[in-house]
């Protein structure tokens, strides 16, 4: 099925420890994302990339890292430094077709859930 | 300022009948597109409605319209006939400035919670 996965659905981690959230996708589109969504708040862009082993930093990109080593994968690492990591995390693509007729829609993924001990 | 403001928090509406969810939002550019998505308890970010500014119509998508005033920079979500399953939460995104990259960013409002009583 073409889609995007987020792995893992939940995690738990203490405080101090780094963790990797996976995001893979087989849409073959250029543009990945990761949002972070808190209870009662929208969705904030942490990072993004537009093609492989580039990326750029959102609006609240500290304490986070990405790579983007592959087209089909966009893992965000949440390190030690961010002071409050527990959150809902999106991971989302866009085809990243140039085109006035492209309307920007991004697509999302099921998310994973991130709580610090 | 927000750049997409939604001032209900929470809705309830009656199962069959229509409801409007409001979505203001701010820029100077001319060019820019408002997006509708929905996210179901599961968390998933389901996308409804696109409307492009330069669009003359107001876009609409099987249930759902989206009621476009530029003038007063709003894109209200008008879902008819609603249903059990429209529960969810609702948020209105909006993309600025093509930068001709393919880079999309969204900004995305607050989120109204509507609740289908049945």
């Amino acid at each position: 099925d073409g889609g995007i996965t987020q792995s893992p659905k939940y995690l738990f981690r203490k405080e101090g420890q780094n963790v990797t959230l996976s995001c893979e996708q087989n849409l073959n589109h250029d543009a990945m994302y990761w949002y972070r969504q808190d209870p009662g708040q929208g969705l904030r862009l942490i990072y993004y990339s537009q093609i492989v082993n580039d990326f750029q930093k959102g609006d609240i990109a500290e304490g986070y890292s990405v790579s983007r080593e592959k087209k089909e994968s966009f893992p965000l690492t949440v390190t030690s430094a961010q002071k409050n990591p527990t959150a809902f995390y999106l991971c989302a693509t866009h085809s990243g077709l140039a085109g006035w007729d492209n309307t920007g829609e991004l697509f999302f993924g099921e998310g994973s859930r991130l709580t610090v001990l | 300022a927000q750049k997409i403001t939604q001032t209900q928090p929470g809705m309830f509406v009656q199962e069959k009948e229509a409801v409007t969810l409001d979505c203001t939002y701010d820029t100077s550019d001319q060019s820019y597109g408002l997006f509708w998505y929905k996210q179901p308890s599961s968390g998933e970010m389901i996308f409804l409605i696109y409307q492009g500014s330069y669009d003359e119509q107001n876009a609409t998508e099987g249930r759902y319209s989206l009621n476009f005033q530029k003038a007063r920079k709003s894109a209200n979500l008008v879902i008819s006939a609603s249903q059990l399953g429209d529960s969810a939460m609702y948020f209105c995104a909006m993309r600025e400035t093509y930068s001709g990259a393919g880079s999309y960013q969204l900004t995305f409002g607050k989120g109204t919670k509507l609740s289908v009583i049945p």
